[in-house]
């Protein structure tokens, strides 16, 4: 079942407390993203990678933090310098001109 | 630098009728364009794409789009909407002309509600 695998669906995180969503692929692509979406306010860039190794920050990433060791894997973390983390977090992925691809979503709440 | 416009925050249309959901953008090169349906606490769905060739542009479940170059819009249309349409609907563009990384732009998203 080829696709990318977003986990835990739903995240509780307690004040002060460092978190890490996970984004897996098997569609063999080379770019993966992570988006934040707040109700009203569409998709916000938080980090992006192009190839394994490599990532740049994108309009959001205060807060958060990203590693690229393999190609399949993209995991965020969310700090607890990230001050207002509850949001529905999605992990993306592309290859060439094509459209992305998404996961079913990670939602974090803090408790 | 680029966006995307969807100057509606929900539509509401009746089943069987047409639908339009309006999108308008700003790229500095060629757009590359897209439409995207999200369900409620599921990821987006890709529905369509332009990025060249024909400006009327068929996807899946029946939608279509229209890019109009003179008026940089590039609206989603359906010819009869079904209840089943009903989620939310983001539009967003990439600058086909950008070399290396090619930053997408989302637009904010319109919430279709057809009602039965």
């Amino acid at each position: 079942d080829g696709g990318i695998t977003q986990s835990p669906k739903y995240l509780f995180r307690k004040e002060g407390q460092n978190v890490t969503l996970s984004c897996e692929q098997n569609l063999n692509h080379d770019a993966m993203y992570w988006y934040r979406q707040d109700p009203g306010q569409g998709l916000r860039l938080i980090y992006y990678s192009q190839i394994v190794n490599d990532f740049q920050k994108g309009d959001i990433a205060e807060g958060y933090s990203v590693s690229r060791e393999k190609k399949e894997s993209f995991p965020l973390t969310v700090t607890s310098a990230q001050k207002n983390p509850t949001a529905f977090y999605l992990c993306a992925t592309q290859t060439g001109v094509t459209e992305a691809f998404f996961g079913q979503g990670t939602r974090l709440t803090v408790v | 630098a680029q966006s995307v416009a969807q100057p509606e925050d929900q539509v509401n249309v009746a089943e069987g009728n047409p639908l339009t959901v309006k999108c308008t953008y700003s790229v500095s090169g060629n757009p590359y364009l897209f439409w995207y349906v999200q369900y409620p606490n599921r990821g987006l769905q890709f529905l369509l794409k332009y990025i060249t060739g024909d400006n009327l542009v068929k996807g899946s479940y029946g939608f279509e789009a229209e890019f109009n170059k003179s008026q940089t819009s590039f609206h989603l249309k359906k010819p009869s909407a079904l209840v089943s349409d009903s989620a939310l609907y983001f539009c967003a563009v990439r600058d086909g002309d950008s070399g290396g990384y090619q930053k997408v732009t989302f637009g904010t998203g319109t919430k279709l509600q057809v009602i039965p």
